[in-house]
């Protein structure tokens, strides 16, 4: 049964500060791994979806890669900024759910830029 | 594009009532629409999927007399959330995708039983 899990879940960073926000997953069979931010009380925006025959994606000030043989994605973020303040989620369809678009999330990380 | 429409965005309501939250995509057909459920400070769980024109399939553990599904257009979705109970209280969101498209989300629904 494939879990994602996202280390760390909370972060809090100083403005301007270069991070990065990590996801493993047990089943490396995906079809494709999305990042997407959630501000409270609000849905989801798609970030970026790699796919799983691609090694990153950038998009402005955010790359994502992923490592499917080890179980890995990294969101990088630079120069962090206060919007950038919100939930970052995780989330995998696995190869035999491509059909049905099944996401299986990770528990978020928290990320709070400080002024 | 791919504009996905949820409403009502909060409702108050009393212990025993019925609660309809519906789902929109307003300009793409959505041959497939999902149903989840978050609690505070936690990730979303997927409480079923819906296909146009049948039956939602759903995740285990999810009392499929509670929360009926309909998903009568390609376009529309609705949650009924039948005789709700405080327990009941929680964020819903929809998502809507369009066959091997990804999934575009709403912005959820607050609902509150009292």
């Amino acid at each position: 049964k494939q879990e994602v899990t996202q280390i760390p879940a909370a972060l809090s960073v100083p403005e301007g500060e270069n991070l990065v926000l990590n996801c493993s997953f047990t089943d490396s069979a995906i079809y494709n791994l999305q990042w997407f931010r959630q501000d409270p009380g609000k849905g989801l925006t798609s970030l970026l979806l790699i796919q799983s025959s691609q090694r990153e994606q950038t998009s402005g000030r955010l790359n994502a890669s992923l490592d499917k043989s080890s179980g890995r994605s990294t969101l990088y973020i630079a120069a962090s900024q206060p919007g950038d303040s919100a939930t970052y989620l995780c989330a995998v369809i696995n190869a035999g759910s491509s059909n049905t678009g099944k996401l299986i999330f990770g528990q978020g990380t928290t990320l709070q830029v400080k002024p | 594009g791919a504009v996905v429409s949820q409403h009502p965005s909060w409702v108050i309501c009393k212990s025993g009532t019925s609660v309809k939250i519906e789902c929109r995509s307003l300009d793409f057909q959505a041959t497939t629409m999902f149903w989840y459920r978050q609690f505070p400070k936690q990730s979303l769980m997927l409480m079923a999927t819906s296909n146009e024109g049948s039956k939602a399939t759903y995740e285990q553990g999810v009392e499929k007399d509670k929360f009926l599904i309909n998903h009568a257009s390609l376009t529309l979705s609705t949650l009924t959330v039948t005789s709700a109970h405080p327990e009941d209280s929680s964020f819903y969101i929809c998502s809507a995708r369009r066959v091997n498209q990804p999934q575009h989300f709403g912005d959820g629904t607050r609902l509150s039983i009292l």
